[in-house]
């Protein structure tokens, strides 16, 4: 594929529910983003990959909140016991380094109920 | 700590109409800017970055942007607009500290396009 897939593209999850996000990014790009985006904002960051090494998950709202890359390609990000404020679109991004554009999957739409 | 402010949340724009939409970020050195747009449903797509160098980037689409280092901004333009123009546009900036580039995003502007 040529560009960034994330699967489920939409996921519905009851409170409480443990939720596992896929990222696929373009094959070769070192750097890989996660961000969520509420309805009407921008993007937020959430935490970075370089190849396999997160090197920043400040963004992460709680430690409920967990992402990995194992061997430096594709992402998962997981949320445990979901909270109805964990409903958002979650965006993946890639990019040949973390300085570069970043190209974007479509997000995954999660809605807790 | 970086910042970005988009003032506008919503710009309507007759179709063939110029277009500028505000970006004012916040960073203490020079900063790396990007214009992101998002149609319905899609991810974002990246319509132009500045690096450094000239002030005025080209984009696609016909976009382009002017970086004001006494503005603190990185204004979006098109001289006539299409109804295919109509989404959500973001600013970003990246800031380099201590080797961690984290982008701070916009809350975005909407564009309407009237015909």
């Amino acid at each position: 594929g040529a560009g960034v897939s994330q699967s489920p593209r939409y996921k519905v999850a009851k409170r409480g529910q443990d939720v596992a996000l896929r990222c696929d990014p373009i094959s070769g790009h070192v750097s890989l983003f996660w961000y969520q985006q509420a309805l009407g904002q921008g993007p937020e960051f959430l935490t970075y990959f370089q190849n396999e090494a997160q090197l920043d998950k400040s963004g992460l709202p709680s430690d409920r909140f967990f992402a990995e890359r194992p061997e430096g390609s594709v992402s998962t990000l997981k949320i445990q016991r979901t909270q109805q404020e964990d409903s958002a679109v979650y965006l993946c991004a890639s990019s040949w380094t973390a300085a570069d554009e970043q190209y974007f999957g479509p997000g995954t739409r999660l809605t807790v109920t | 700590a970086q910042s970005v402010t988009q003032p506008d949340i919503h710009i309507t724009v007759s179709e063939g109409a110029s277009l500028e939409l505000r970006c004012n970020y916040s960073y203490g050195a020079t900063p790396y800017l990007f214009w992101y747009v998002q149609s319905p449903g899609q991810g974002l797509q990246l319509l132009l970055k500045y690096f450094s160098g000239d002030t005025l980037v080209q984009g696609i689409k016909g976009f382009e942007a002017e970086f004001k280092r006494s503005q603190s901004s990185f204004n979006l333009r098109k001289p006539s607009v299409h109804w295919s123009d109509a989404a959500e546009y973001f600013c970003a900036v990246v800031g380099a500290s201590g080797g961690s580039y984290i982008p701070t995003f916009g809350r975005g502007t909407s564009l309407i396009v009237h015909p």
